[in-house]
């Protein structure tokens, strides 16, 4: 199976500031990679995802980069607002599977 | 355009009930996922289904837990005989086709065994 781990659990940033967040996966067959942001007492949000024939994708404030080689990706959020403070999950499924296998978790705090 | 919907957002059982979560998912999506998340951990894959198929249920318990997706209604989780370590957020997720990796999760259902 696959195995996604995730760093940091924690990061506090300044508003304005960027915020870098870091998956690792297991499954070299795996070839979508997507994040999802969950705010207090609501559902995961898909914000972005990569596939594994790009090496890096952006869309506005948020980039998400793949290196397959070494079988990570981060996401990347750049001029940091409070509403950005949320719990961010990176996501793998294995090769030949549809269903993800999630990282722990990372709280982003952006302090106004 | 609707998103995933799901009822009750609480849900609050004593130990010994059964407890039924309901998923309804957005329109034209014929695939629903169900996780569950335990408090400060990422989402844990349960069960994988299809309009009156189970696709994958390798995720979730043999005892006591069960799940469908009939033609018409909702897709229904099922725990019998809830004990307190069942207390955590249940999410569904839907997506169109099962060639599309993309899943758009739903509000969830918090239950709570006392």
């Amino acid at each position: 199976g696959e195995n996604v781990e995730q760093h940091p659990s924690t990061l506090s940033v300044q508003e304005g500031d960027s915020a870098v967040i870091k998956c690792t996966y297991s499954d070299s067959a795996s070839n979508y990679f997507p994040w999802y942001k969950q705010e207090l007492g609501k559902g995961p949000q898909l914000i972005i995802d990569i596939r594994s024939n790009v090496g890096e994708k952006k869309d506005q404030r948020i980039a998400v980069t793949l290196n397959k080689t070494a079988k990570h990706f981060s996401l990347h959020i750049t001029e940091t607002q409070p509403e950005d403070s949320a719990v961010y999950f990176c996501a793998a499924p294995p090769g030949g599977s549809y269903i993800p296998t999630f990282g722990r978790g990372t709280s982003l705090i952006v302090h106004p | 355009n609707a998103g995933v919907m799901q009822n009750p957002r609480h849900l609050v059982r004593r130990r010994g009930q059964e407890a039924r979560l309901r998923c309804s998912p957005m329109k034209g999506h014929s695939h629903v996922y169900w996780y569950r998340q335990l408090p400060e951990e990422g989402l844990k894959f349960m069960v994988y289904l299809q309009k009156e198929n189970i696709i994958d249920e390798s995720g979730m318990p043999k005892e006591r837990f069960s799940a469908e997706f009939p033609k018409e209604g909702p897709s229904i989780l099922r725990i019998q005989q809830v004990v307190r370590g069942d207390s955590a957020a249940y999410f569904c997720a839907s997506s169109p086709g099962s060639s599309n990796y993309e899943q758009y999760f739903g509000p969830g259902t918090r239950l709570t065994v006392t």
